[in-house]
């Protein structure tokens, strides 16, 4: 099993609508959350990060954090044509991972058709 | 600007010759490390350092070396490259706060490497 587990799409959303990622961990000790963006050929861009558990909103974007599932959550709201890229889901355990070590998902790509 | 800048951004090369990606960062960043994109395997991590002349390896370091000898540069380095070796290479930097859950990591814009 992977240590971070995430659909690789394509999610195909129309323009305006919610878009909505999943992400599972296998590691009970991760303590910090992060969801990047990525453009093809680009490189990851931090859109998000969530500590606790619960929703966090940053304008469109809301990330969900639930521990005892083992899952962390992004909502796109009202979906953009330029947020069709790859999402990747990261994690960080500050104990167990050396320095500042991140796992990485696969990612999901999202496609936002208008 | 804050930035991560990474030389070459493409490179094509031949099995067997020595070949070095350099990776800078002017934020006073403690933390740099390097990653491999490959398809369908995500992110992983080759080497990273905590601070100068500390490095360690990362969950994929066969076949590559690195160096910290300046704070804001952190080279990597393929002595041999090998066809398995074809990606794309990426550094990031953090303050590399150890224990604090809010340190993020800036990318730099990615190094894509063809070993033939």
């Amino acid at each position: 099993q992977k240590e971070v587990e995430q659909n690789s799409g394509p999610l195909s959303v129309p323009e305006g609508a919610i878009a909505s990622l999943n992400c599972t961990y296998s590691d009970r000790g991760s303590q910090s959350f992060f969801w990047y963006r990525q453009y093809s050929g680009k490189s990851p861009e931090l859109i998000m990060s969530i500590y606790s558990n619960g929703d966090k909103e940053d304008g469109r974007f809301t990330a969900q954090l639930n521990k005892a599932s083992q899952y962390v959550s992004l909502l796109i709201r009202d979906s953009q044509p330029s947020d069709s890229a790859t999402y990747l889901c990261a994690l960080r355990d500050v104990i167990k991972a050396a320095g500042n070590k991140l796992t990485f998902g696969g990612g999901t790509r999202v496609l936002v058709k208008p | 600007e804050a930035q991560v800048t990474q030389n070459p951004r493409y490179l094509i090369t031949v099995t067997g010759k020595k070949l070095t990606v350099t990776c800078s960062q002017n934020m006073n960043h403690e933390y740099m490390s390097w990653y491999r994109q490959d398809p369908g395997l995500g992110l992983r991590q080759i080497y990273y350092s905590m601070n100068v002349e500390v490095t360690d390896k990362g969950d994929v370091p066969e076949g590559y070396k690195v160096s910290r000898k300046e704070k804001r540069n952190f080279p990597l380095i393929l002595e041999s490259p090998s066809p398995n070796q074809t990606s794309l290479y990426f550094c990031a930097s953090s303050f590399g706060l150890a224990g604090a859950n809010t340190d993020t990591q800036y990318f730099g814009p990615g190094t894509r490497l063809t070993v033939l």
